[in-house]
């Protein structure tokens, strides 16, 4: 039921640099904002960007957020074994009145 | 510190209902609007609902696959959330977190799991 489209995988070497793609539609990454979330294995998920490219408060600034047209980007510098994780990207949908996420995107390091 | 403890997960059986709670502390509730999502065992989120804040009007909105079926409330006195789920079925199983919305989803509880069976 996902409406938002992200590649399922994407890997890279410690050190190096990814990057996530979402796309959507004119109803939600078109016209509103999008967030990213990390998802830890077994853990509840983390808010890392949002309104398209604010970090929160104790987010490095390895991780990056931009948005053109109805695609949404995450960057990831430097990357850690941490950084090994699930990341979702999410925006509201005028059309459906709805909140609604990517399909995922599982990073490996 | 700012928390929520979501609770009241459990097996239930095809058909039945089940009354989760969303238990917020550290921050101001009643100013807040709550989401919950969920999310079924090796797969991705699902956004269920929101309840919106007094201001506005205490509002809900749900996904798709849930509505007329789950209600989302609240009682701000208990800085409590709650998402009555009733007619479950199977498709329903999942771990479900609640959510605080300022910027977007800022803060989430541990989540709960929900077996239907």
């Amino acid at each position: 039921q996902s409406v938002l489209t992200q590649p399922p995988s994407v890997s890279a070497a410690p050190g190096q640099k990814v990057t996530i793609s979402c796309s959507g539609s004119s109803s939600n990454t078109g016209n509103n904002y999008v967030s990213w979330y990390q998802q830890l294995p077994g853990t509840a998920p983390k808010l890392l960007i949002y309104d398209n490219n604010k970090r929160p408060s104790g987010i490095p600034d390895r991780f990056s957020g931009s948005k053109s047209g109805r695609s949404a980007t995450l960057g990831i510098t430097g990357l850690q074994t941490g950084d090994e994780a699930d990341y979702s990207c999410g925006a509201w949908d005028s059309s459906l009145s709805a909140f609604v996420f990517g399909t995922g995107t599982k990073v490996t390091v | 510190e700012v928390q929520l403890v979501e609770s009241g997960g459990g097996l239930v059986q095809p058909g039945g209902s089940l009354k989760l709670s969303c238990a917020a502390s550290g921050f101001t509730f009643s100013g807040s609007s709550m989401h919950w999502v969920r999310q079924p065992s090796g797969k991705g989120l699902e956004w269920v609902g929101r309840i919106r804040r007094k201001g506005n009007n205490y509002a809900t909105e749900y996904g798709a696959s849930v509505k007329g079926r789950f209600i989302i409330s609240r009682d701000d006195s208990k800085n409590t959330a709650y998402l009555q789920m009733n007619s479950l079925n199977i498709d329903d199983t999942a771990v479900y977190f609640c959510t605080r919305d300022t910027e977007a989803f800022d803060i989430w509880g541990q989540g709960t799991m929900v077996i239907v069976s």
